[in-house]
């Protein structure tokens, strides 16, 4: 399958800093990109889906002026918490679609962001 | 109703047990279905596609019923290895987004 990176792995940072995750797809070009977060326990949340140069589209309850999404090109897109809080603390996955999968998803392997 | 709605499990199993996940989905114009398997602390991985008329990947079985709205997975001969969290996974094609089960937990015992 087609391989999705994510950086940071894991990132510790203090209350009020703000965090950029990057997500890139490695070997094809990513049309769509879609943003997770997975509490402990629970199942992924859809936060926001990014298409390639024009405005991600938040999920309900997710404040698009605290997690700044940007796709600027097929093959990377970001993610920044900024302010972060305690309650930010969680696990984010991106994860890609496009290539030869129309609907298939591939992951990236999660950033693990724990807030001081 | 949730849109994807999976068995609660955890299942606790013992090696070589054949044992089967179910999954319903509430609207009926869905496309496109997949199972993922999780394991703790990691991303999800594509486990395998489920198509109309039924796919088998090895000891996995996947199945669809578009009328009842159901999608299946049957592992069997399970190894220990098999223990993880599977998603059912739900997507209605078209850019719409991609509705995430909660998840069954799976553990096989030796």
């Amino acid at each position: 399958g087609a391989v999705v990176s994510q950086h940071p792995s894991r990132v510790i940072c203090k209350s009020g800093t703000s965090v950029k995750i990057e997500c890139r797809s490695l070997d094809f070009q990513a049309t769509t990109m879609f943003w997770y977060r997975q509490f402990p326990k629970q199942s992924l949340m859809l936060m926001a889906t990014s298409n390639e140069g024009s405005k991600a589209t938040y999920e309900q309850g997710v404040e698009k002026d605290k997690f700044l999404i940007n796709h600027a090109s097929l093959t990377l897109s970001t993610l920044t918490v900024t302010s972060a809080h305690p309650e930010d603390s969680s696990f984010y996955i991106c994860s890609a679609r496009g290539g030869s999968g129309y609907n298939e998803q591939f992951f990236g392997p999660g950033t693990r962001l724990t807030v001081l | 109703r949730k849109e994807v709605e999976q068995d609660p499990g955890p299942f606790n199993v013992p090696e070589g047990a054949t044992v089967a996940f179910n999954c319903t989905y509430s609207n009926s114009a869905s496309q496109s279905f997949f199972w993922y398997r999780q394991d703790c602390r990691k991303e999800p991985k594509l486990l395998m596609s489920v198509y109309s008329s039924g796919n088998e990947d090895g000891r996995f079985t996947a199945q669809l019923n578009r009328a009842s709205q159901y999608i299946s997975l049957l592992i069997r001969d399970s190894k220990l290895s098999d223990s993880a969290t599977y998603l059912c996974v739900v997507n209605m094609g078209g850019g719409f987004k991609t509705i995430f089960g909660a998840g069954t937990r799976l553990f096989v015992k030796a």
